[in-house]
């Protein structure tokens, strides 16, 4: 199971674009690499999911190294509702591989 | 849009006191999940299920147990409960992609004390 590494904590300010980058050294061949999203007293919410290269939607975009050894998250001129904690998981399709959460990212955004 | 509902949005047992936290979910989702948050430690999870009558071990299932009769509800169950299982349980589904991982619905959550 690839572990990953995480920065515990992020400060920004609205506006700014922020980059929160997740290492995964022992990705493998197969491994996906998902973020979600989690506001205090719900529950995390899927925002993107990549393979390689570049993906983007409508909230972030997620850039892959062509390594895949780390992946960077970015959420484009944040606002004070981006306040949130941001996982970061790798794995593949098989249910009993991806489901570790680690720590986390809590991004603060300031006025 | 996905709806998955946990029961309680908070609960207070005592010790020692069987304990059921109940989830469902509305669409029709092959898997689901049982998390524990803690401050610092993430989400831990304790034990999944991707078919009814069908369960699996997670990272931390001792102390727990779950029941899944039917595809829609998923049950946890904290036999005995004790003071190191409070905590934000967290219950999540999802449908298999046959390709990338699924994603994972979640509820919100319920804050269990066990005094």
């Amino acid at each position: 199971l690839a572990k990953t590494t995480q920065p515990i904590s992020m400060d920004s300010y609205e506006g700014q674009e922020v980059n929160i980058t997740c290492s995964h050294n022992n990705i493998a061949t197969n491994d996906y690499i998902t973020w979600y999203q989690q506001f205090p007293s719900q529950g995390p919410r899927f925002i993107i999911q990549g393979y390689k290269t570049k993906v983007t939607n409508e909230v972030a975009s997620l850039f892959i190294p062509a390594d895949r050894k780390s992946s960077t998250l970015s959420l484009p001129r944040v606002s004070l509702s981006d306040t949130a904690v941001y996982y970061c998981l790798v794995g593949d399709d098989n249910a009993g591989n991806m489901l570790t959460f680690g720590g986390g990212t809590r991004l603060m955004v300031k006025p | 849009d996905v709806k998955v509902t946990q029961s309680s949005r908070y609960l207070v047992k005592r010790t020692g006191e069987k304990v059921f936290l109940e989830c469902v979910q509305d669409m029709d989702h092959e898997n689901m999940f049982w998390y524990r948050q803690d401050p610092g430690l993430g989400l831990r999870l304790i034990y999944f299920s991707y078919d009814v009558k069908m369960k699996e071990k997670g990272d931390i299932p001792e102390g727990y147990s779950v029941s899944r009769e039917k595809k829609e509800r998923f049950s946890l169950i904290l036999e005995s409960a004790s003071t190191n299982q409070t905590s934000m349980y967290l219950c999540a589904s999802s449908f298999p992609a046959g390709g990338p991982p699924e994603k994972l619905f979640f509820g919100s959550g319920t804050q269990l004390s066990v005094l």
